[in-house]
Protein backbone atom coordinates (compact mmCIF):
# COMPACT_ATOMS: atom_id res chain seq x y z
CA UNK A 1 0.00 0.00 0.00
CA UNK A 2 1.09 3.64 -0.76
CA UNK A 3 2.14 5.42 2.24
CA UNK A 4 3.38 9.31 3.00
CA UNK A 5 6.54 10.42 1.05
CA UNK A 6 8.69 12.67 2.57
CA UNK A 7 11.89 14.23 0.94
CA UNK A 8 14.60 14.84 1.52
CA UNK A 9 14.89 12.16 4.70
CA UNK A 10 18.19 14.25 5.50
CA UNK A 11 19.11 17.68 5.49
CA UNK A 12 22.26 19.84 6.48
CA UNK A 13 21.95 23.59 6.62
CA UNK A 14 23.80 26.18 8.28
CA UNK A 15 22.38 28.57 10.62
CA UNK A 16 20.57 31.43 8.57
CA UNK A 17 19.98 29.47 5.23
CA UNK A 18 16.77 28.07 4.09
CA UNK A 19 15.19 24.66 3.67
CA UNK A 20 12.54 23.11 1.80
CA UNK A 21 10.72 20.01 3.20
CA UNK A 22 8.08 17.82 0.52
CA UNK A 23 5.62 16.08 1.94
CA UNK A 24 3.55 13.92 -0.60
CA UNK A 25 0.31 12.68 1.10
CA UNK A 26 -1.15 8.72 0.48
CA UNK A 27 -3.63 8.93 -2.57
CA UNK A 28 -6.57 10.43 -1.96
CA UNK A 29 -5.87 11.60 1.71
CA UNK A 30 -7.29 15.35 1.22
CA UNK A 31 -5.51 16.42 4.57
CA UNK A 32 -1.94 17.29 5.57
CA UNK A 33 -0.34 17.71 8.70
CA UNK A 34 3.17 18.84 10.05
CA UNK A 35 4.69 17.97 13.09
CA UNK A 36 8.34 18.60 14.41
CA UNK A 37 9.96 16.41 16.94
CA UNK A 38 12.98 18.02 18.85
CA UNK A 39 15.76 15.04 20.26
CA UNK A 40 14.24 13.45 22.90
CA UNK A 41 10.38 15.06 22.86
CA UNK A 42 7.62 14.28 21.93
CA UNK A 43 5.93 15.25 18.43
CA UNK A 44 4.43 19.27 18.72
CA UNK A 45 1.98 19.97 16.06
CA UNK A 46 3.15 22.75 13.78
CA UNK A 47 0.51 23.25 10.85
CA UNK A 48 -2.55 21.36 8.85
CA UNK A 49 -4.40 21.94 5.90
CA UNK A 50 -7.71 20.26 4.41
CA UNK A 51 -8.13 20.58 0.94
CA UNK A 52 -5.23 23.08 0.04
CA UNK A 53 -6.32 25.53 3.04
CA UNK A 54 -4.87 26.23 6.22
CA UNK A 55 -7.14 24.40 8.56
CA UNK A 56 -4.91 25.06 12.00
CA UNK A 57 -1.53 26.43 12.97
CA UNK A 58 0.36 25.30 15.93
CA UNK A 59 3.66 26.76 17.65
CA UNK A 60 5.40 27.66 14.70
CA UNK A 61 7.22 30.06 14.13
CA UNK A 62 7.04 33.34 11.68
CA UNK A 63 9.98 32.52 9.72
CA UNK A 64 7.86 29.18 8.69
CA UNK A 65 5.58 28.97 6.05
CA UNK A 66 4.10 25.93 4.19
CA UNK A 67 1.28 25.55 1.46
CA UNK A 68 -0.40 22.63 -0.32
CA UNK A 69 -0.49 22.13 -3.62
CA UNK A 70 -3.43 21.12 -5.59
CA UNK A 71 -2.32 17.81 -6.18
CA UNK A 72 -2.78 17.71 -2.25
CA UNK A 73 1.35 17.66 -1.32
CA UNK A 74 2.52 20.29 1.11
CA UNK A 75 5.59 21.72 1.24
CA UNK A 76 7.22 23.13 4.49
CA UNK A 77 9.47 26.05 4.01
CA UNK A 78 11.72 27.28 6.83
CA UNK A 79 14.06 30.68 6.34
CA UNK A 80 16.64 32.13 9.10
CA UNK A 81 17.33 29.09 9.88
CA UNK A 82 18.70 28.38 13.72
CA UNK A 83 20.31 25.54 15.81
CA UNK A 84 17.07 25.28 17.73
CA UNK A 85 15.20 24.36 14.16
CA UNK A 86 17.87 20.75 14.80
CA UNK A 87 14.37 18.11 14.78
CA UNK A 88 12.77 15.38 13.11
CA UNK A 89 9.76 16.78 10.83
CA UNK A 90 7.16 14.42 10.47
CA UNK A 91 4.59 15.05 7.85
CA UNK A 92 1.60 13.09 8.82
CA UNK A 93 -1.94 12.60 5.84
CA UNK A 94 -5.41 11.62 6.56
CA UNK A 95 -8.50 10.89 4.38
CA UNK A 96 -10.80 13.61 6.56
CA UNK A 97 -13.79 14.68 4.96
CA UNK A 98 -16.20 17.04 6.97
CA UNK A 99 -17.07 16.30 10.00
CA UNK A 100 -15.51 12.90 9.65
CA UNK A 101 -12.65 11.02 12.01
CA UNK A 102 -9.53 9.67 10.65
CA UNK A 103 -6.14 8.38 11.70
CA UNK A 104 -3.07 9.95 10.36
CA UNK A 105 -0.98 7.77 8.23
CA UNK A 106 2.62 9.32 9.15
CA UNK A 107 5.50 9.72 7.18
CA UNK A 108 9.21 8.88 7.72
CA UNK A 109 9.99 12.24 8.41
CA UNK A 110 12.80 14.88 7.22
CA UNK A 111 15.93 14.93 10.15
CA UNK A 112 17.26 18.32 9.83
CA UNK A 113 20.24 19.62 11.03
CA UNK A 114 21.57 22.86 11.29
CA UNK A 115 25.03 24.03 11.96
CA UNK B 1 -6.22 23.69 25.66
CA UNK B 2 -5.67 19.79 25.71
CA UNK B 3 -2.63 17.92 27.31
CA UNK B 4 -1.35 14.24 27.67
CA UNK B 5 0.09 13.00 30.29
CA UNK B 6 2.40 10.09 30.23
CA UNK B 7 3.40 9.16 33.76
CA UNK B 8 6.82 6.39 32.93
CA UNK B 9 9.28 8.03 30.96
CA UNK B 10 11.16 4.45 30.72
CA UNK B 11 10.33 1.06 31.31
CA UNK B 12 12.54 -1.98 31.76
CA UNK B 13 10.96 -5.23 31.83
CA UNK B 14 12.10 -8.99 31.09
CA UNK B 15 10.36 -10.79 27.71
CA UNK B 16 7.24 -12.67 28.97
CA UNK B 17 6.30 -9.85 31.43
CA UNK B 18 3.02 -7.86 31.68
CA UNK B 19 2.97 -4.29 30.51
CA UNK B 20 0.92 -1.36 31.05
CA UNK B 21 1.35 2.17 30.04
CA UNK B 22 -0.16 5.17 31.79
CA UNK B 23 -2.18 8.02 29.61
CA UNK B 24 -4.37 10.60 31.20
CA UNK B 25 -5.65 13.62 29.27
CA UNK B 26 -7.24 16.89 29.55
CA UNK B 27 -10.09 17.72 27.91
CA UNK B 28 -13.55 19.01 28.22
CA UNK B 29 -15.21 17.71 25.36
CA UNK B 30 -14.69 14.68 23.26
CA UNK B 31 -11.84 13.25 22.07
CA UNK B 32 -10.18 10.52 19.97
CA UNK B 33 -7.51 8.86 21.78
CA UNK B 34 -4.24 6.89 20.06
CA UNK B 35 -1.09 4.94 21.10
CA UNK B 36 1.45 4.90 18.43
CA UNK B 37 4.70 3.28 18.76
CA UNK B 38 7.94 4.49 16.89
CA UNK B 39 10.86 2.18 17.04
CA UNK B 40 13.89 3.21 16.64
CA UNK B 41 15.15 5.11 13.70
CA UNK B 42 11.61 4.73 12.52
CA UNK B 43 8.33 6.68 11.94
CA UNK B 44 5.15 7.05 14.01
CA UNK B 45 2.76 3.45 13.67
CA UNK B 46 -0.65 3.36 14.55
CA UNK B 47 -1.23 0.55 17.44
CA UNK B 48 -4.60 1.65 18.20
CA UNK B 49 -7.50 3.94 18.12
CA UNK B 50 -10.63 4.67 19.94
CA UNK B 51 -13.27 7.03 18.79
CA UNK B 52 -16.10 5.51 20.48
CA UNK B 53 -18.14 2.18 21.58
CA UNK B 54 -16.40 -0.37 23.31
CA UNK B 55 -13.81 1.31 25.98
CA UNK B 56 -11.42 -1.70 25.61
CA UNK B 57 -9.91 -1.61 22.30
CA UNK B 58 -7.29 -3.87 20.48
CA UNK B 59 -4.69 -3.13 18.46
CA UNK B 60 -1.97 -4.74 16.67
CA UNK B 61 0.82 -6.92 17.86
CA UNK B 62 -1.17 -8.20 20.73
CA UNK B 63 -1.80 -4.62 22.49
CA UNK B 64 -5.17 -3.27 24.00
CA UNK B 65 -5.78 -0.16 25.82
CA UNK B 66 -8.96 0.63 27.79
CA UNK B 67 -10.63 4.32 27.83
CA UNK B 68 -11.87 5.25 31.26
CA UNK B 69 -13.90 8.43 30.86
CA UNK B 70 -14.40 8.96 34.20
CA UNK B 71 -11.04 9.18 34.41
CA UNK B 72 -9.61 10.83 31.60
CA UNK B 73 -7.26 7.77 30.90
CA UNK B 74 -6.23 5.46 27.88
CA UNK B 75 -3.77 3.18 28.79
CA UNK B 76 -1.81 0.68 27.07
CA UNK B 77 -1.70 -2.92 27.80
CA UNK B 78 -0.07 -6.08 26.62
CA UNK B 79 -0.23 -9.31 28.41
CA UNK B 80 3.47 -10.63 27.63
CA UNK B 81 5.77 -8.53 25.75
CA UNK B 82 8.84 -9.22 23.48
CA UNK B 83 12.54 -8.44 22.78
CA UNK B 84 11.10 -6.80 19.52
CA UNK B 85 8.44 -4.41 21.42
CA UNK B 86 11.67 -2.05 22.63
CA UNK B 87 10.17 0.95 21.11
CA UNK B 88 8.92 4.30 22.36
CA UNK B 89 5.51 5.00 22.69
CA UNK B 90 3.25 7.86 22.78
CA UNK B 91 -0.47 8.45 23.94
CA UNK B 92 -2.32 10.75 21.55
CA UNK B 93 -5.46 12.49 21.51
CA UNK B 94 -7.51 14.65 19.14
CA UNK B 95 -10.43 16.58 20.05
CA UNK B 96 -13.49 16.59 17.82
CA UNK B 97 -14.37 20.05 17.15
CA UNK B 98 -10.75 21.03 16.05
CA UNK B 99 -8.67 20.08 13.37
CA UNK B 100 -8.28 17.04 14.46
CA UNK B 101 -4.31 17.91 15.03
CA UNK B 102 -2.85 15.31 17.59
CA UNK B 103 -1.93 16.45 20.91
CA UNK B 104 0.90 14.00 22.04
CA UNK B 105 2.32 12.72 25.38
CA UNK B 106 6.18 13.07 26.26
CA UNK B 107 6.53 9.30 24.69
CA UNK B 108 7.57 6.07 26.99
CA UNK B 109 10.99 4.62 26.42
CA UNK B 110 10.36 0.70 26.35
CA UNK B 111 13.43 -1.59 26.75
CA UNK B 112 12.52 -5.29 26.75
CA UNK B 113 15.54 -7.66 28.07
CA UNK B 114 15.79 -10.50 26.25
Amino acid sequence: AAGVIQSPRHLIKEKRETATLKCYPIPRHDTVYWYQQGPGQDPQFLISFYEKMQSDKGSIPDRFSAQQFSDYHSELNMSSLELGDSALYFCASSPQERGGIYEQFFGPGTRLTVL
Amino acid sequence: AQSVSQHNHHVILSEAASLELGCNYSYGGTVNLFWYVQYPGQHLQLLLKYFSGDPLVKGIKGFEAEFIKSKFSFNLRKPSVQWSDTAEYFCAVNAVDSSYKLIFGSGTRLLVRP
